[in-house]
């Protein structure tokens, strides 16, 4: 199958700062990329759509100038947690999907804001 | 997207057959049938899908009943390494996000 990465896998940071995370699709050409959140014993929850070259569509509730999203290639989408306080501490989970519409799943990164 | 039902949680005997059903009563009928799995603290892991007609590969089988309103996705030898929250998700083909539920937390037992 086709493999996504995310790095870095896990990051710490002090509130106020901004965090970047990057998703890569390693073999294949992602013309869409999905950034997910999920909270402790919560399922996942969809945050945004980024298609290549487009400014991404946030999911209801979403801040998008906090969640600040790129995708400037067809093998990279970054989200940019921006001013992070202690809620903002999740597992944040990109897929990537392409010619076929599958969507392949990264391994997740962990943010904890102290 | 037609939501699905899944059981909260399941146990299964190492070595035997899980049989994890799903409901999703409201299905169009371009909507197909995925399974998903997450093991702890890891991103999600496909494991099958279907339209009308039942699928299997190395992983699982997928029996989809005829009026496609629910499924089972069946481990038919289940190891402790499957252990994890399996995702039922009905979704129309393109490029449309898949939306989790709660899923079903699959513990399976020694």
């Amino acid at each position: 199958g086709a493999v996504v990465s995310q790095h870095p896998s896990w990051v710490i940071c002090k509130s106020g700062t901004s965090v970047k995370i990057e998703c890569r699709s390693l073999d294949f050409q992602a013309t869409t990329m999905f950034w997910y959140r999920q909270f402790p014993k919560q399922s996942l929850m969809l945050m945004a759509t980024s298609n290549e070259g487009s400014k991404a569509t946030y999911e209801q509730g979403v801040e998008k100038d906090k969640f600040l999203i790129n995708h400037a290639s067809l093998t990279l989408s970054t989200l940019t947690v921006t001013s992070a306080h202690p809620e903002d501490s999740s597992f944040y989970i990109c897929s990537a999907s392409g010619r076929t519409h599958e969507q392949y799943f990264g391994p997740g990164t962990r943010l904890t804001v102290t | 997207d037609a939501k699905t039902t899944q059981p909260t949680s399941m146990d299964c005997a190492e070595g035997r057959a899980a049989n994890l059903p799903c409901n999703h009563s409201t299905i169009s009928g371009n909507e197909y049938v995925y399974w998903y799995r997450q093991i702890h603290s890891q991103g999600p892991q496909y494991i099958i899908h279907g339209l009308k007609n039942n699928e299997t590969n190395e992983m699982a089988s997928l029996i989809i009943t005829e009026d496609r309103k629910s499924s089972t996705l069946i481990l038919p030898h289940a190891t402790l390494r499957d252990t994890a929250v399996y995702y039922c998700i009905v979704r129309f083909s393109g490029n449309t996000p898949l939306v989790f539920g709660k899923g079903t937390r699959l513990s399976v037992i020694a």
